[in-house]
C-alpha cells in the first residue's frame, strides 16, 4: 500500500472549517484514500473514503486532487469534539491474502480552540 | 445494541505471565483484526481473520496467539515470549471479506495492558 504524509498537529478555531491534508504521492489506480479518526484512548473512527471523485458524507467532505496524489478532508464547522488524531490511509481494494489490513501512520493531531 | 466489544478496558499483570484478551463483535463480520498502538504512535497490525477457523499473521504477530473458532469472537493472548507487551490493545472487525467492500472497519474500545 502507498506510504502518506499528514501534518504531525494542527489547530482550527471552534465553528471553523478543518483542512486537514495528506500526501499520497504514490498512489496507484487501484488504491483509495481512507480516512479515520481517533479521540484520545478510544478506538479509531471511519469518517470517509474515495476513490478519484470528491466525496461528502454527514460529517466530513474529501477532496481528491485530479492526479490523486494529496487529498483533503474538511470539516466544515469544527467543534470541541472533533480533537482528536486523524489518520490518512490508502490500500488496494483487490482481493488476495492481507487485501484487508489498514496501515496506520502517525496521522495529524487536530486541536479544535474555543 | 450491535457492536464490538472489549474487556477488560484496564488489564494488570506480571511479567512472565500469559494474559488473554477478549473480543466479541455481534455484527455478524466475517473478518476482525488486532493491533497494538504505542503511546504516540500509529497502529501496528498483530493478526488478522478473515474467517472462522482461520487466521493471519500481521506485521507484529511474534508473542501473540489468537484463535478463531467462532464467528463473533477472536480472542488475543499475550504471551511472555512477547518482550514489550505493555501497550494499548485494539479489536477491529469488517462486514465483507470478498475484498468488494470498502473495509470499512469497527473499533472496539480497546484494552489498556501494563505488564509490571
Amino acid at each position: 500500500d502507498a506510504k502518506t504524509t499528514q501534518p504531525p498537529s494542527m489547530d482550527c478555531a471552534e465553528g471553523r472549517a478543518a483542512n486537514l491534508p495528506c500526501n499520497h504521492s504514490t498512489i496507484s489506480g487501484n488504491e483509495y484514500v481512507y480516512w479515520y479518526r481517533q479521540i484520545h484512548s478510544q478506538g479509531p473512527q471511519y469518517i470517509i473514503h474515495g476513490l478519484k471523485n470528491n466525496e461528502t458524507n454527514e460529517m466530513a467532505s474529501l477532496i481528491i486532487t485530479e492526479d490523486r496524489k494529496s487529498s483533503t478532508l474538511i470539516l466544515p464547522h469544527a467543534t470541541l469534539r472533533d480533537t482528536a488524531v486523524y489518520y490518512c490511509i490508502v490500500r488496494s481494494r483487490n482481493s488476495g491474502a492481507g487485501s484487508y489490513q489498514l496501515t496506520f501512520g502517525k496521522g495529524t493531531k487536530l486541536s479544535v480552540i474555543p | 445494541d450491535g457492536g464490538i466489544t472489549q474487556s477488560p478496558k484496564y488489564l494488570f499483570r506480571k511479567e512472565g505471565q500469559n494474559v488473554t484478551l477478549s473480543c466479541e463483535q455481534n455484527l455478524n463480520h466475517d473478518a476482525m483484526y488486532w493491533y497494538r498502538q504505542d503511546p504516540g504512535q500509529g497502529l501496528r497490525l498483530i493478526y488478522y481473520s478473515q474467517i472462522v477457523n482461520d487466521f493471519q499473521k500481521g506485521d507484529i504477530a511474534e508473542g501473540y496467539s489468537v484463535s478463531r473458532e467462532k464467528k463473533e469472537s477472536f480472542p488475543l493472548t499475550v504471551t511472555s515470549a512477547q518482550k514489550n507487551p505493555t501497550a494499548f490493545y485494539l479489536c477491529a472487525s469488517s462486514i465483507d471479506n470478498s475484498g468488494n467492500s470498502y473495509n470499512e472497519q469497527f473499533f472496539g474500545p480497546g484494552t489498556r495492558l501494563t505488564v509490571l
